[in-house]
């Protein structure tokens, strides 16, 4: 099956620094590539989502992109918040055949922003 | 968005005792319920997929026996872990998917906190 490769944190930042993620996978064919968010005491939402090779997923100032050269989705922001402190997972279909519903996730990372 | 609740959120237990989840969908019926399980600083381990009206599909490695999984109904799931030992201790996540759409339509409980003395 498919599986994912991300970077590891914990990572933390001050307000309004950069923030990247990396995130690269291994797949069959093109599946569609997610980033999940989930915030302390909630379930993980889903954040973000790019369906074909170049596109750009993006959501409250996040943004990856689909990479096939490098068989990457980085997760990228430009200036972070406090409000963003969150564990975020890198996902992929398990298998990328039509009609497969489960998913593979990263390890996560732990990201704490700080005032 | 659609909501998924977990029950309990946190439980401890005695070794050798069983302990039940429940996942529900609060707000729309899930014909499909996943069943994770996170280890300290590792990935989500998806456990099984849970059907409705059917018996659940187990991942290579997870003894179906001691994880039992029941989705008596288009709002619930249940996981029941027998005779917990130790090593059962462990983040058990759910989500539930709604019909008709792609894989990414799953939402997910808040998690279950499991500790087994």
């Amino acid at each position: 099956g498919n599986s994912v490769t991300q970077m590891e944190g914990p990572v933390t930042l001050s307000e309004e620094a950069f923030l990247t993620i990396n995130c690269t996978y291994t797949a069959t064919g093109y599946p569609s590539l997610f980033w999940y968010v989930q915030y302390p005491g909630e379930g993980l939402q889903l954040l973000l989502k790019a369906t074909k090779a170049d596109d750009k997923g993006s959501n409250k100032g996040f943004e990856a992109t689909y990479r096939k050269e490098t068989t990457s989705f980085h997760l990228e922001k430009g200036s972070v918040q406090v409000s963003d402190s969150a564990v975020y997972f890198c996902a992929l279909p398990l298998d990328s055949g039509a009609g497969s519903y489960q998913l593979t996730f990263g390890k996560g990372t732990k990201l704490s922003v700080i005032p | 968005g659609a909501v998924v609740s977990q029950h309990p959120s946190r439980v401890i237990c005695k070794s050798g005792t069983s302990v039940k989840i429940e996942c529900r969908s609060l707000d729309f019926q899930a014909t499909t319920m996943f069943w994770y399980r996170q280890f300290p600083k590792k990935s989500l381990m998806l456990m099984a997929t849970s059907n409705e009206g059917s018996k659940a599909t187990y991942e290579q490695g997870v003894e179906k026996d001691k994880f039992l999984i029941n989705h008596a109904s288009l709002t619930l799931s249940t996981l029941t872990v027998t005779s917990a030992h130790p090593e059962d201790s462990s983040f058990y996540i759910c989500s539930a998917r709604k019909p008709g759409g792609s894989v990414e339509t799953q939402y997910f409980g808040p998690g279950t906190r499991l500790l087994v003395l």
